[in-house]
Order: C-alpha cells, then structure tokens, then sequence
C-alpha cells in the first residue's frame, strides 16, 4: 500500500499563476483534508471532504478550491497564487472522524 | 478562542534518556486529544489517540497522559533513541470531523 500520495513533491509558481494539487489515497478512506502547515503554526485545516462528490471550507479556504470526483483522489486548486500561499501542502485521509488521520509526505510550494 | 499549546517549543536531550512534552489546551467541547510524530520533511505519523475517559495511553516507548479536568496532556518518551528526533505535535478535537486544533508542536533533538 502506497497510502497517501501527494504530487508535486515541489514546485515554484509566479504570482498570478494557477496550479493544481493531487492527493490520492488507496486506502478506501471516506475523510480527506487539505492542511496548509507554516513555520511556527499549527496545521490549518483549507478543505476537506467527507465523501465522493461532496467539499466543505476549513479554516482558511480562501483563494484555493478543491474538487474530489473520485474516492481516492482529492485536487486543491490555486486560483491566481499569491505570495501569502508559500506553505507546505499536506493531505490527510482517515476512515472517519474518530480515526487517525494518514498524511502524505507534503508538497513544498513557492510563490514568487 | 480555541488553543492548544506546547512546550517547550524545542528540546535537546542524549540518547537513553526520557523526557517529557506538554500540551495545554482551551478546546470546548472537547472530542479527543492526539499525538503525532513528524519527521523532517514527512507527512504527520499517529502515534496516539485518547477520549475523555482515558488518561493513559502507550505506543512502544510513548506514552501520553491526559487529564482532561485541567486540560492538560503529556507525552513521555522513554531511552530515546536518534530516530526519535522529530517534531510531536498535539491536536485536540472538538465536536465535528472539521474541527481539529494542531499545536505548533514541539521540536525534539536527540544527540549520541
């Protein structure tokens, strides 16, 4: 089992450009999140989902967009990027709510 | 406002022996309380979950504490070793599957 798996592993973007986040989990999870985690915060929840077909906002979901059509597989979108989105991008999966959440190993993200 | 705080922020300590890290939180209601191991440059790793009711829960050399009467929960690691140099993070969860709080976690050096 791979698990969560995140691509890209990194990526620098201009100002203004837009991109696409994949996060794909084989574990047959129902939860999925999108946590964005800077230098001295806690990880911020930006979306998640709670099943095929269906999105809510988290914490800070503005400016990015997310989209998850099949069960493995969760996208978070960047719009128009902005200098304030450089963070490390992590997905998370879990069976449900009260079980552990199953991270991917991040994706390093620079907008210049 | 929901909280959750570490300490100490960082920690230096040899190799074999304990030590000790705290997590204090402000989280109402309250759900359950999680420690994760993070690596340097890795995705999030569980390490423990505990409910209200449980006041002591052991992962191998980990054990975690709650006490959920002063909102206060540690985690004891015992004859560290090198690979325990990592971050722990502690996450408390209230109400919904959305509302998860991270502590900016504590960094953990463990030297020879």
């Amino acid at each position: 089992n791979a698990g969560v798996t995140q691509t890209p592993k990194f990526r620098v973007l201009k100002t203004g450009q837009s991109m696409t986040l994949l996060c794909a989990q084989d574990m047959n999870h129902e939860y999925m999140y999108w946590y964005r985690q800077d230098p001295g915060m806690g990880l911020r929840l930006i979306h998640y989902s709670v099943g095929e077909g269906t999105t809510a906002k988290g914490e800070v979901p503005d400016g990015y967009n997310v989209s998850r059509l099949k069960k493995q597989n969760f996208l978070l979108g960047l719009e128009s990027a902005a200098p304030s989105q450089t963070s490390v991008y992590f997905c998370a999966s879990s069976y449900n709510r009260n079980q552990p959440q199953h991270f991917g190993d991040g994706t390093r993200l620079s907008i210049l | 406002k929901n909280q959750v705080e570490q300490s100490p922020q960082s920690l230096i300590i040899l190799e074999g022996k304990n030590c000790t890290l705290q997590c204090n939180y402000t989280v109402s209601p309250f759900s359950n309380l999680r420690w994760y191991k993070q690596d340097t440059g890795r995705g999030p790793v569980s390490l423990t979950i505990m409910t209200f009711s449980e006041n002591t829960k052991s992962n191998g050399r980990y054990t975690a504490t709650l006490d959920a009467d002063t909102k206060q929960s540690s985690l004891h690691i015992t004859a560290s070793q090198l690979s325990d140099s990592a971050s722990y993070i502690c996450v408390v969860t209230s109400g919904g599957y959305n509302k998860l709080i991270f502590g900016a976690g504590t960094r953990l050096a463990v030297h020879p």
